[in-house]
């Protein structure tokens, strides 16, 4: 099946900063989701983006499909956005999604 | 709309038990899934379902089953708990099961422990 690496896997950020979190896939792909999982464990869409590139509020992404890989930036950061950040993956023919193992981001003061 | 619901939100069993995890959406989508979350791994896919009467395996479906007799319900069953199966379960679902254009919306979980 379809390979998805995340890095860097762990990212400390002083708050107001920037960062550039990376989703690689092994496969073309037909749906491409970045997910922000708080720290009470709730699941939230951040970007529907198979390709292309989207912007909302202090968050963007860019996908480039035909080198295989998705960027999630953020910009101003804040201890709000402190959790994990999921790329996850729907490809081909199949209706099989996959995830990567994340990237854990702590924002502090 | 209450969007996607799960039930119970932590759960204890024994080892050898049975239960339903529930799963209910209001939003007329066509698309549901499970998946497990383990420290370390991510999410992985236990078992989805493309519309009413048609679900499918994911990667890691030995120990569950599922069914889904109505477009709103696709609850997850443990037929015979093992200390392997402790972990955080999600439901999920999308409009369309082709996925090419839907996001998908999560459950807020539930924590299994099985002893």
């Amino acid at each position: 099946g379809i390979q998805v690496e995340q890095s860097p896997p762990d990212l400390i950020l002083q708050e107001g900063a920037n960062s550039t979190l990376r989703c690689n896939f092994s496969d073309s792909v037909n749906n491409l989701q970045w997910f922000h999982q708080n720290p009470w464990g709730q699941l939230i869409n951040l970007f529907y983006i198979p390709s292309g590139t989207k912007q909302n509020g202090r968050l963007s992404a860019t996908t480039v499909a035909t080198e295989r890989y998705s960027l999630l930036y953020i910009s101003s950061s804040q201890t709000t956005d402190s959790g994990v950040y999921f790329c996850a993956v729907l490809s081909g023919g199949y209706q099989k999604v996959t995830f990567g193992i994340g990237t854990k981001l702590q924002v502090i003061p | 709309n209450a969007g996607v619901t799960q039930t119970p939100k932590f759960q204890v069993l024994k080892t050898g038990q049975s239960m339903t995890l529930q799963c209910a959406q209001d939003m007329n989508h066509e698309y549901m899934s499970w998946y497990r979350q383990d420290p370390g791994m991510g999410l992985r896919l236990i078992h989805y379902s493309v519309g009413a009467g048609i679900t499918d395996q994911g990667e890691v479906p030995n120990g569950y089953n599922v069914s889904r007799s109505t477009t709103e319900d696709f609850p997850l069953r443990l037929l015979s708990a093992a200390p392997s199966q402790t972990s955080v379960y999600f439901c999920a679902s999308s409009l369309r099961a082709s996925g090419r254009t839907d996001t998908q919306y999560f459950g807020p979980g539930t924590r299994l422990t099985v002893l």
